[in-house]
């Protein structure tokens, strides 16, 4: 199994309070994606990062930051979180883009009250 | 933009008998293929993909995908389903890197479809 670990892997929070989930990769992998699920829509990218410090955006990035100061770690950062971001939120890592798997790690499952 | 369509929400079948989960894509630069599997309480993880060549491939746990690009369809396919394949399935597509380049800033990005839950009751 790719090394991937999500923390915390459980959150409740209240709204408008800030939330940072990390993810943390052994792998050296360049690739680094943040999505989230909810029923009926699959998994929906939020952010990703093709390497230290540079990142873009997903279909879903709205209320959304990102940031990567190393090759092993990146934080998913909801500044005021609401109640339409409880969700489950996956990281993936990959070594390349485009052709090469992505790795999921086990998820943080997000309440928003 | 891309997207993907999986035509079934759920699909419930009895043990060994056989199963298709359906997958329609659109997009207007050529796509890689992939389908993912998730079984409960975890992340998820690759079944098969198709980057080129033969388009019937195959996983090692008897799952097969045909991809069909005159319908734009990459359908999964199991002969004889176990117990243990209950899980949700997701086909997700890539944009595919052409000439060289990257296929502008949507290459790396899978975008998935809704997810199909497939049931196998004994």
């Amino acid at each position: 199994d790719a090394g991937i670990t999500q923390s915390p892997r459980h959150k409740v929070t209240e709204t408008g309070t800030p939330v940072t989930l990390r993810c943390h990769q052994t792998e050296n992998h360049r690739y680094m994606y943040w999505y989230r699920q909810d029923p009926g829509h699959g998994l929906r990218l939020i952010h990703y990062s093709y390497g230290v410090k540079d990142t873009d955006k997903g279909e879903v990035s709205d209320g959304y930051s990102v940031s990567r100061s190393k090759t092993e770690d990146f934080l998913l950062t909801l500044e005021s979180a609401t109640s339409s971001q409880t969700s489950v939120y996956f990281c993936a890592i990959s070594e390349g883009g485009g052709t090469d798997t992505q790795y999921f790690g086990p998820g943080t499952r997000l309440t928003v009250l | 933009a891309q997207s993907v369509t999986q035509l079934d929400s759920q699909v419930p079948v009895f043990e060994e008998a056989p199963v298709e989960l359906r997958c329609n894509y659109s997009s207007s630069v050529s796509v890689y293929l992939f389908w993912y599997v998730q079984y409960p309480n975890q992340g998820l993880q690759l079944l098969l993909k198709y980057l080129s060549g033969s388009t019937l491939v195959e996983s090692i746990n008897g799952f097969e995908a045909e991809f069909n690009k005159s319908q734009t369809s990459f359908h999964l396919r199991k002969p004889s389903v176990h117990i243990s394949d209950t899980a949700e399935y997701f086909c997700a597509v890539s944009v595919m890197r052409v000439g060289g380049r990257a296929g502008g800033t949507s290459y790396g990005k899978l975008t998935f479809g809704q997810g199909t839950i497939l049931t196998v009751h004994p």
